[in-house]
């Protein structure tokens, strides 16, 4: 997958402590979307972010989750006081057209966390 | 809430055969694509289909969209080892194309 970056691969915490998982999106592209990928369970979107505005956060957590993607740097979606049930892989996907074009979005090889 | 349901779950082939994998929903959406997952990756696109009716072909792998854009299938003539893999299908709404909709997957194991 080359192109979408995603950083660390594997992610270690213990219970209430912060994840930060980052996401550098394919040149050229300026839409960023995070999904999330539970065991036996099929990919889940959770929020779609532009340049420094939230797009649509319709499928993240209201607690404990928050996402970013400022004006310079990576995509940030961070996770405060982790549960065992945050356990997951996290994808980040981008796309170069608009919100509401079919443009197809490109995923990067994800983060995958695990809470001990 | 929209769903995709594919099928089978699970297939395992020898080299040669041909296979159709299924994604079905009651939903319409506004275009449908299909990805790849090797273990440990992620989603790798192979087609998006936006017509409905609409045939795209990528080299042995068909792929289909329904009239009523409910439904989709992906054609895969005379197997190979290569192709073993995680299928995805995932649609985009009308009104949210972005957020895309994806299915369990079918998981395929071609064997040499």
């Amino acid at each position: 997958n080359a192109g979408v970056m995603q950083n660390p691969r594997h992610l270690v915490r213990r219970r209430g402590q912060e994840a930060r998982l980052r996401c550098s999106p394919m040149k050229g592209h300026s839409h960023v979307y995070w999904y999330r990928q539970l065991p036996e369970e099929g990919l889940k979107f959770m929020v779609y972010l532009q340049k420094e505005n939230i797009i649509d956060e319709s499928g993240m957590p209201k607690e404990r989750f928050s996402a970013e993607f400022p004006k310079e740097g990576p995509s940030i979606l961070r996770i405060q006081q982790v549960v065992r049930g945050d356990s997951a892989a996290y994808f980040c996907a981008s796309s170069p057209g608009g919100t509401y074009s079919n443009q197809p979005q490109h995923f990067g090889d994800g983060t995958r966390l695990s809470i001990l | 809430t929209q769903l995709l349901e594919q099928s089978p779950q699970f297939l395992s082939i020898q080299e040669g055969e041909n296979l159709t994998v299924y994604c079905n929903s009651s939903s319409v959406f506004s275009s449908l694509q299909w990805y790849r997952q090797e273990p440990g990756e992620g989603p790798v696109l192979l087609v998006t289909v936006v017509t409905g009716g609409e045939v795209k072909k990528l080299k042995r792998l068909t792929f289909q969209f329904g009239d009523a854009r409910k439904d989709s299938s992906l054609h895969i003539t005379a197997a190979q080892p290569g192709d073993t893999g995680l299928y995805l299908c995932a649609g985009a709404a009308r009104g949210s194309n972005y957020k895309l909709t994806f299915g369990k997957g079918t998981l395929l194991t071609v064997n040499p």
